[in-house]
């Protein structure tokens, strides 16, 4: 079925950027589409963004709406989350996702 | 956005019991649902798809039923692995949204 791996996670200040990668191997990536899932600490799952198999079509959570960029490269595998003017409460780990295939997660903490 | 409302937040139980965990759509998603267990430090696991669908490789004692806006997981008899947190999850539209989650404790 697969296997996903996540990368670019790490601390980072409010207001900055970072960018998480994931490497998707195993299947055939340029045919599905591909989630964010993120998990602050001790909290629940919240989805946080999809992209369709050719990268066409993306939808967000109202939470990261304006703020976060779902993209992909098919020639490469690998789906991608920009995170722009990052705010503390968008701690969390994150994961990569096409069920029923996940991803080991990467932790971003925004800390002043 | 559709709101998912999942009950209990917690229970305690013990091995070889049934266990009934709900969740509530705030409006119809036909049977647009999937069951996720997760266990401390690790990546949910899908344990249902479909609403009622048991995933590959998943125990037989999963079980998922309803359709529209009533949902069940329901585990026949619980085991010492399955204590855990459980999530649902709609995809009937954007934005996808999971229930609270559930947390299966040791009686």
């Amino acid at each position: 079925q697969g296997q996903l791996v996540e990368s670019g996670g790490g601390v980072v200040q409010p207001g900055r950027s970072l960018r998480l990668s994931c490497a998707a191997s195993g299947f055939t990536f340029s045919s599905f589409s591909m989630h964010w899932v993120r998990q602050a600490p001790g909290k629940g799952l919240e989805w946080v963004a999809v992209i369709s198999y050719d990268g066409g079509t993306t939808y967000y959570a109202d939470a990261v709406k304006g703020r976060f960029t779902i993209s992909r490269d098919n020639s490469k595998n690998t789906l991608f989350l920009q995170m722009n003017s990052l705010r503390l409460e968008d701690t969390a780990v994150y994961y990569c996702a096409r069920d029923p295939v996940w991803g080991q997660g990467s932790l971003v903490t925004v800390s002043s | 956005d559709i709101q998912m409302t999942q009950s209990p937040s917690s229970l305690s139980a013990s091995v070889g019991d049934r266990v009934i965990i709900t969740c509530r759509a705030s409006q119809g998603i036909r049977n647009d649902l999937g069951w996720y267990q997760q266990k401390p430090g690790k990546a949910p696991k899908r344990l249902i798809y479909g609403a009622s669908s048991l995933q590959s490789g998943v125990p037989s004692r999963f079980s998922g039923s309803g359709s529209g806006t009533e949902f069940t997981l329901t585990i026949s008899s619980l085991q010492p692995e399955d204590f855990a947190t459980y999530y649902c999850l709609q995809h009937n539209s954007f934005p996808q949204t999971f229930g609270q989650g559930t947390k299966v404790e040791i009686k």
